[in-house]
């Protein structure tokens, strides 16, 4: 099955810890994406990269990192700078057009 | 900057009635997407228009674009219970460098 997996589907995180959730695709796109969905706030872009070993900043990109080694993956970590972690997070990749989204990460801090 | 602003209205609406949501967006794009998610979901993509675009259809969806106003609408005629989602639209930057903005989202709630 082609797709984009995020795992895991629900994680809890203790105050002053870094956790980094996962993002996977076999669509062989190029381009990833990482979102923050808080209620009513829609989708705010956290990082995004082109291509293999390249990424940008995007809108709210303070507290988080992420790293492009394979083009398959794109891991992001939610550091304890990240003062106010708890959200939905959504992973999707794209070769220029439409995006593919994963089901998503719900991060709980406790 | 955030683009693809959409009304971030609930819409309540009847079965078989049609749904109109509209987004704005500020800067040059490249396209405008239309996406759809269901509560605690990802988001699945529904039509994509290119700026050089006006309308598209795509069974019961409609889309429309004015650059001249940085604006779009999406409408869904005939709606059914299962339409009942949050819609968003997302833009892709003109300048090629696959950013995708994304809109608040607006919530459509159609009733059976």
């Amino acid at each position: 099955d082609g797709g984009i997996t995020q795992s895991p589907k629900y994680l809890f995180r203790k105050e002053g810890q870094n956790v980094t959730l996962s993002c996977e695709q076999n669509l062989n796109h190029d381009a990833m994406y990482w979102y923050r969905q808080d209620p009513g706030q829609g989708l705010r872009l956290i990082y995004y990269s082109q291509i293999v070993n390249d990424f940008q900043k995007g809108d709210i990109a303070e507290g988080y990192s992420v790293s492009r080694e394979k083009k398959e993956s794109f891991p992001l970590t939610v550091t304890s700078a990240q003062k106010n972690p708890t959200a939905f997070y959504l992973c999707a990749s794209s070769s220029g057009g439409a995006a593919f989204f994963g089901q998503g990460t719900r991060l709980t801090v406790v | 900057s955030q683009q693809g602003e959409e009304d971030p209205q609930a819409l309540s609406i009847q079965e078989g009635e049609n749904a109109t949501m509209n987004c704005s967006y500020k800067t040059s794009i490249n396209n405008l997407q239309w996406y759809r998610q269901n509560s605690g979901r990802g988001l699945v993509h529904l039509i994509l228009i290119r700026s050089n675009e006006r309308e598209k259809h795509s069974g019961r969806l409609r889309v429309t674009l004015d650059t001249s106003k940085k604006s779009s609408s999406l409408l869904i005629t005939a709606s059914r219970a299962a339409d009942t989602a949050s819609y968003f639209c997302a833009t892709a930057e003109y300048y090629g460098n696959n950013r995708l903005a994304f809109g608040k989202g607006n919530q459509v709630v159609v009733i059976p």
